[in-house]
């Protein structure tokens, strides 16, 4: 099936630090790509969506110049939290469609776990 | 009102019980249905896909839509405690759109 991989699986930081997170879908193009945050014993909460050659769309409330997100390839999208503080430790993951047909549907990253110290 | 409601359970059930998890929408617009376990630490992974109202099987999950109510249900015959996991539901209004997600139902299938 649909493969999705995310680098790196978990990460550890100091406040005030930048982070950089990337999602690959591994054999076939994804030309949106979804990011989500989750917090524990809660469910997924969309952050944004990744767009190859044009600005992510962010959800309301997710400040853009906090989440840095760029699709740079066909395969390829990175999310850098930038000026991590410890609420923004929490479990991101990405998703993306496996086509463009209607009846496409998601597959999703391993996660990236973030701690921010 | 959230758009998509599921109990969160914890919900505990024997070896080889018949589980029923379910999510109830607001959106009407939702076309497109889907289930996808998590363990835990680990992302979700999909387990089944429906399209509009219907049944759909796959193996040991049967996965029911009825959009007149505006309820989904999964269905897990024969469980095993490798099914221990949270369920999530999520849907949307076109394939390939941005998924709206339930809180997630955790289930404990115990020996």
């Amino acid at each position: 099936g649909a493969v999705v991989s995310q680098h790196p699986s978990r990460v550890i930081c100091k406040s005030g630090t930048s982070v950089k997170i990337e999602c690959r879908s591994l054999d076939f193009q994804a030309t949106t790509m979804f990011w989500y945050r989750q917090f524990p014993k809660q469910s997924l909460m969309l952050m944004a969506t990744s767009n190859e050659g044009s600005k992510a769309t962010y959800e309301q409330g997710v400040e853009k110049d906090k989440f840095l997100i760029n699709h740079a390839s066909l395969t390829l999208s990175t999310l850098t939290v930038t000026s991590a503080h410890p609420e923004d430790s929490s479990f991101y993951i990405c998703s993306a469609p496996l086509g463009q047909a209607s009846t496409d549907t998601q597959y999703f990253g391993p996660g990236t776990r973030l701690t921010v110290l | 009102q959230k758009e998509v409601e599921q109990d969160p359970g914890p919900l505990s059930v024997p070896e080889g019980a018949i589980v029923s998890l379910n999510c109830t929408y607001s959106n009407s617009a939702f076309q497109y249905f889907m289930w996808y376990r998590q363990y835990s630490r680990k992302g979700p992974e999909l387990l089944m896909y429906t399209y509009s109202s219907g049944n759909k099987e796959d193996g040991r999950f049967t996965a029911q839509v009825d959009k007149s109510s505006k309820y989904i249900s999964l269905f897990i015959r024969d469980s095993q405690p490798s099914d221990s996991a949270t369920y999530l539901c999520a849907m949307s209004t076109g394939g390939g759109n941005k998924l709206t997600f339930g809180t997630g139902t955790q289930l404990k299938v115990e020996l």
